[in-house]
């Protein structure tokens, strides 16, 4: 039962547009959701967070929205860059209690030059 | 020097052989973790411990043990090797406090079994 999807597993986008990566979760309870940005033989590296009080968190080029309602978060990164293409990893988790993060299966993006 | 650490990056082994995966950090947290990567199947947790004498199952812990053997250091046993072992391996740590706490991992350890 996977509880956080990405059902893009791969984007492509030109540098200097937008890349929107989206993320559904089916858990209720879950309340901040986080992504991880993974290069080529490299580990996961934390990008940026939102918790569930919130719709939106802005960190310079990359901004995650939350839709509570559609259980749906989506990272948008603007402008997209060629050192952006990594594997993203949305992740989602409860506050209360062990912090077990449940990831998705990841969405690989290329921004070309 | 990279603050998590993971040994060996890449091994082959065979069908039963028993292995360790090694896991050092220097961020001096107290909470380190194991995960697997499968193609399509995203990060799960295979065991956590959030200190020396703090040892917990995750979700696929079956095949596997672990030790801690300071707070340091988190290593990965695989008793009897599987081939569907074969994976991506992960190690992090955290700090515990805050509302939530980031993980930071490791490289990596690709496993190949045969």
């Amino acid at each position: 039962d996977q509880q956080v999807k990405q059902n893009s597993p791969s984007l492509s986008v030109q540098e200097g547009r937008i890349s929107i990566l989206n993320c559904d979760y089916t858990n209720s309870m879950f309340d901040y959701f986080l992504w991880y940005k993974k290069y080529p033989a490299e580990g996961p590296t934390f990008l940026i967070s939102i918790s569930s009080i919130k719709d939106k968190n802005e960190d310079g080029r990359f901004t995650v929205f939350l839709n509570k309602s559609a259980k749906h978060l989506s990272l948008h990164i603007v402008p997209s860059q060629p050192g952006d293409s990594a594997v993203y990893f949305c992740a989602a988790t409860m506050v209360s209690g062990f912090q077990k993060l449940v990831f998705g299966t990841g969405t690989r993006l290329l921004v070309s030059p | 020097d990279a603050d998590v650490t993971q040994t060996p990056r890449n091994r082959i082994t065979k069908t039963g052989k028993r292995i360790m995966l090694e896991c050092s950090q220097t961020k001096g947290h107290d909470r380190m973790y194991w995960y697997r990567q499968d193609p399509g199947l995203g990060l799960r947790l295979i065991y956590y411990s959030f200190d020396v004498k703090d040892i917990n199952k995750g979700e696929i812990s079956d095949g596997y043990s672990v030790s801690r053997q300071a707070q340091a250091k988190f290593s990965l046993s695989l008793e009897s090797a599987i081939p569907n072992q074969t994976a991506l391996y992960f190690c992090a740590t955290s700090e515990a406090g805050g509302p939530v706490e980031t993980q930071y991992f490791g490289p990596g350890t690709r496993l190949l079994v045969l």
